[in-house]
């Protein structure tokens, strides 16, 4: 079956400007995670859905991050007023829920590059 | 507050050498614990897991043991090939609210022919 998916694959934007990211994850995948990857700061988690709710936000690294999931099913991750820091692969998973949260499924990611 | 680190890397090795990559873990509950892999030009995915002390996971030739006594989870294989060439994360997961993965910095292994 389809894995998860995110768009844009690449993004590239200019410093101040605010971005979306797209993921779709899995189909019947209740709980959808967004996580950043850079090569300083390794894999970092930014927040957790179960359904359409994030019980946890704990990882967002400012007030400039949200992150929104609607229909139990794709999430949108959006940066406002971009930095060069938030240059970075974020990467979406989704997973079953339940007992099974720590296997995660991962999408290929969205390069974004902040100029 | 819980945390996983990793053998730094790269590792290097031929083929058919002996793998391990150490993993330790600090944890005030009992997590599960994994290790994912990311192949070249590809996304993250699950190797292998366990969810209480003194289990073993196994995927495609790698095994790893959760050790509690000495918070412990290295990965290891007996036989790398080429094809094994990939980053490696140890992660750790507690479940139920908190869901999300905690991760190592990553090991990148390259196995030359």
């Amino acid at each position: 079956g389809a894995g998860v998916s995110q768009s844009p694959s690449n993004k590239v934007t200019e410093k101040g400007k605010d971005v979306e990211l797209r993921c779709d994850p899995i189909s019947g995948h209740t709980a959808l995670y967004w996580y950043r990857q850079s090569l300083g700061q390794g894999l970092e988690f930014l927040i957790y859905f179960q359904g359409n709710s994030a019980p946890d936000k704990s990882g967002l690294p400012s007030d400039r991050f949200s992150a929104e999931r609607t229909g139990g099913s794709v999430s949108t991750l959006t940066i406002q007023r971009t930095q060069q820091e938030d240059s970075a692969v974020y990467l979406c998973a989704s997973s079953l829920g339940g007992g099974t949260l720590g296997e995660q499924y991962f999408g290929p990611g969205t390069r974004l590059t902040v100029t | 507050g819980d945390s996983v680190t990793q053998m730094e890397g790269p590792v290097t090795l031929s083929e058919e050498a002996f793998l391990t990559i150490n993993c330790t873990y600090t944890a005030t509950g009992y997590p599960s614990l994994f290790w994912y892999v990311q192949y070249p030009g590809e996304g993250l995915q699950l190797l292998l897991k366990a969810t209480k002390a003194d289990d073993k996971g196994s995927n495609k030739g790698f095994e790893a043991t959760y050790r509690k006594e000495t918070t412990s989870f290295h990965l290891e294989k007996g036989s790398v090939q080429v094809s094994d060439s990939a980053v490696y994360f140890c992660a750790l997961h507690y479940g139920g609210s908190q869901g999300n993965l905690i991760f190592g910095k990553g090991t990148k292994l390259s196995v030359k022919p």
